[in-house]
């Protein structure tokens, strides 16, 4: 079964401009979460979607937006970026219940 | 405020020697996570801990989780090279109303194995 995957892996961005990453689920997974990860912050929770709708939001701008599609990939999106947008980030699919969350290898956001 | 501590942040240990790394959380979550990061990487699941006295063991690492003391343990027995990495403890909200998908995350215990 294949993993998680997210697109693209690397991006370097410019101060102003917005970003779209992109996670595919593990198969027959319906919930995606995103999270961001710094060396300051660590690992901070995004948001979390499930069957098309947004369950949970954590604490971030409105410049951080996503939303997931109906064969369940999700999309993030980061608008205006600013420097400290600079992360890995992360997204992890989860089946059925309370089943751990599988993450995918991350897209490294740069924002010069 | 929700916490997740862990102890301690950097672990520089010898080949052979024995270690634990604590992870305290401030909720009542009743289900705690490991992840393992090599570094540029993604996070690795290495143990599902679900309920008060539920100890968890895979090679060299054992985990354990007292939910009554909100306390983790992650054992390292004779410790390798390979087992340098960064260690991560999560719980989830679930039971504080948030979703199964909310995971707040310790802020990871670099551990560095020399020979």
């Amino acid at each position: 079964k294949a993993g998680v995957t997210q697109t693209p892996r690397y991006l370097i961005k410019t101060r102003g401009q917005q970003v779209t990453l992109s996670c595919s689920p593990i198969s027959g997974h319906r919930s995606v979460s995103w999270y961001q990860q710094t060396p300051g912050q660590g690992l901070q929770f995004l948001f979390e979607y499930f069957s098309e709708t947004q369950r949970n939001k954590g604490n971030f701008p409105g410049r951080f937006s996503g939303r997931q599609f109906s064969n369940s990939r999700s999309e993030m999106n980061v608008s205006t970026l600013e420097l400290g947008d600079s992360a890995l980030y992360l997204c992890a699919s989860r089946g059925q219940g309370r089943e751990e969350q599988y993450f995918g290898p991350g897209t490294r956001l740069t924002v010069t | 405020e929700l916490k997740v501590e862990q102890n301690p942040l950097f672990l520089s240990m010898q080949e052979g020697k024995n270690y634990t790394i604590y992870c305290n959380y401030s909720t009542t979550s009743d289900r705690l996570y490991w992840y393992r990061q090599d570094p540029g990487k993604s996070l690795e699941s290495l143990f599902v801990l679900l309920s008060n006295g539920a100890v968890k063991q895979e090679g060299r690492l054992m985990a354990s989780l007292d939910t009554k003391a909100r306390l983790s343990t992650l054992h390292i027995t004779a410790a390798v090279h390979d087992l340098s990495a960064t260690y991560f403890c999560a719980v989830d909200l679930l039971p504080l109303g948030g979703s199964q998908g909310n995971l707040i995350f310790g802020k990871g215990t670099k551990l560095s194995v020399k020979p």
